[in-house]
């Protein structure tokens, strides 16, 4: 199984700041047609996950753009710029290459 | 406008089957490129995929639980179910589906609210 590592486990950040969470994968995420199918969720307190960005650094439908997702092969980085009191939740990456589809552990982002 | 509802048992004793059924609308799990998952989350833990159905019937499941998994839909109905064979208290969780346009975005792009399940003697 592909294993997602992220880091930090959690955080904590003033509004208005920006932050950083990073996901390491165990296997490059590149498809046979040339996609990383490399994800983004948020899971606000209480709710479902939510899509936030597909495929590396796409947004999906109604995400700010604040948010934004980087990286290639092995190696993603997703950042919030300026921070909002609604982002709060725990952030997760997942991957959809290869079976099993797979989570990373989380990142709990917090309000200070 | 795309939603998805999961409905189960609620509580069930171990060694029973568990029956999962995910109604939704606002898309056809006949169109090409869309799927749909099953994903469960123990009370404060992370997100665990379990299996997923597409629209020509492909199937694939987690092999961590070997072969315990059915899953199925009803196309004309807009449903998709999920069963889980011999539970043990391990499967307590609240198990969502999701859709996945597997062809465009290819994650899980639209989610249910969730349906706690507990399995307890």
């Amino acid at each position: 199984d592909v294993v997602m590592t992220q880091t930090p486990p959690s955080l904590s950040v003033a509004i208005g700041q920006s932050v950083s969470i990073s996901c390491k994968s165990s296997q490059s995420l590149v498809y046979s047609d040339g996609k990383t199918y490399l994800h983004w969720l948020l899971q606000s307190p209480g709710r479902s996950p939510k899509r936030l960005i597909y495929q590396v650094s796409n947004l999906g439908s109604g995400v700010p753009d604040r948010f934004s997702g980087t990286g290639s092969q092995k190696d993603f980085t997703l950042k919030i710029s300026r921070v909002e009191a609604e982002d709060l939740g725990v952030y997760y990456c997942a991957q959809t290459t290869h079976f099993p589809l797979t989570f990373g552990s989380g990142t709990k982002l917090e309000i200070k | 406008q795309v939603t998805l509802k999961e409905s189960g048992p609620g509580i069930l004793q171990p060694s029973q089957t568990l029956s999962l059924t995910c109604s939704f609308s606002g898309f056809s799990l006949s169109t090409s490129g869309i799927c749909v998952s099953w994903i469960r989350q123990p009370s404060g833990k992370g997100l665990e995929w379990l299996a997923t159905i597409c629209w020509e019937d492909s199937k694939g499941y987690n092999p961590s639980l070997k072969n315990r998994l059915t899953i199925s839909k009803d196309t004309s109905n807009n449903q998709a179910f999920l069963k889980i064979t011999s539970v043990d208290t391990a499967d307590t969780a609240i198990y969502y589906c999701a859709r996945r346009p597997v062809i465009t975005e290819g994650t899980f792009d639209y989610w249910g609210q969730g349906v706690m399940v507990t399995v307890s003697s």
